[in-house]
C-alpha cells in the first residue's frame, strides 16, 4: 500500500519555466510534509517542508502548496534552472515519538537550457 | 556535506554472504535512521534508533538487523544476502533541536552478485 503517491514520474521543463510536482496522501495522521532533493550519487537533502496548519510556504524559488481537505500537496519551482535538475521526493511523517518518513516514489526533473 | 558519514561507499558481494554498513551521525544527533533505496520500491524506511534504543521499525527483513552504539554510530547488518538486496542504503540523523529534519549521508551502494 503506497501511502504517498507522487506524480509525475518525470518532468522536462525549459529554463525559466515553472516546475510543478504533486503528491497525495491517505493517512490523516500525517502532520509534517517535507520535500527532498537528490542529485545523482548523493543522499537526499531537505529542500522545504510544511505542516498542515498553513496552506502555503515559500522559500526563494521553491513553494509548497498544501490542501488539507484534498489531502494533497505540491512543490512549485519558479524560474527553473538547469542546476535544479535532480530527483525530487515528497514525504510525510506521522505525529508521535518516532520521526520515520514515508516517501513518494520520486520525480526526475530535467531543466533544459 | 550533511555531516553524516557512511562507509563503505560501494560494496560488492555474493549471494548468501553477510555485510555490515556503518554510519556516523552528525555531531550531537541522537537519532539514526536507515533507509533502502531501490528503483522499484523507492526510498523505504527500515529502522530508527534513538540514543542506543530501537525507536521504530519499518519494512526491515528478518535477515537484516541494526544497532546503535554508545558513541552513537550505527551499523546495519545484512545477512544471507539475495540478489534483490542490491540497493542504495542511506543513513540519516536528526537532533533534539530540530527532530523533524533528517540529514542524509551519501549512502552505501550494495551489489549482490
Amino acid at each position: 500500500q503506497q501511502q504517498v503517491k507522487q506524480s509525475p514520474q518525470s518532468l522536462i521543463v525549459q529554463k525559466g519555466g515553472i516546475s510543478i510536482i504533486n503528491c497525495a496522501y491517505e493517512n490523516t495522521a500525517f502532520d509534517y510534509f517535507p520535500w527532498y532533493q537528490q542529485f545523482p550519487g548523493k543522499g537526499p537533502a531537505l529542500l522545504i517542508a510544511i505542516r498542515p496548519d498553513v496552506s502555503e510556504k515559500k522559500e526563494g524559488r521553491f513553494t509548497i502548496s498544501f490542501n488539507k481537505s484534498a489531502k494533497q500537496f505540491s512543490l512549485h519551482i519558479m524560474d527553473s534552472q538547469p542546476g535544479d535538475s535532480a530527483t525530487y521526493f515528497c514525504a510525510a511523517r506521522r505525529g508521535g515519538s518516532n520521526y520515520k518518513l514515508t516517501f513518494g516514489k520520486g520525480t526526475l526533473l530535467t531543466v533544459n537550457p | 556535506d550533511s555531516g553524516v558519514t557512511q562507509t563503505p561507499k560501494h560494496l560488492i558481494t555474493a549471494t548468501g554472504q553477510r555485510v555490515t554498513l556503518r554510519c556516523s551521525p552528525r555531531s550531537g544527533d541522537l537519532s539514526v535512521y536507515w533507509y533502502q533505496q531501490s528503483l522499484d520500491q523507492g526510498l523505504q524506511f527500515l529502522i530508527q534508533y534513538y540514543n542506543g534504543e530501537e525507536r521504530a521499525k519499518g519494512n526491515i527483513l528478518e535477515r537484516f538487523s541494526a544497532q546503535q552504539f554508545p558513541d552513537l554510530h550505527s551499523e546495519l547488518n545484512l545477512s544471507s544476502l539475495e540478489l534483490g538486496d542490491s540497493a542504495l542504503y542511506f543513513c540519516a540523523s536528526s537532533g533534539r533541536g530540530s527532530p523533524d529534519t533528517q540529514y542524509f549521508g551519501p549512502g552505501t551502494r550494495l551489489t549482490v552478485l
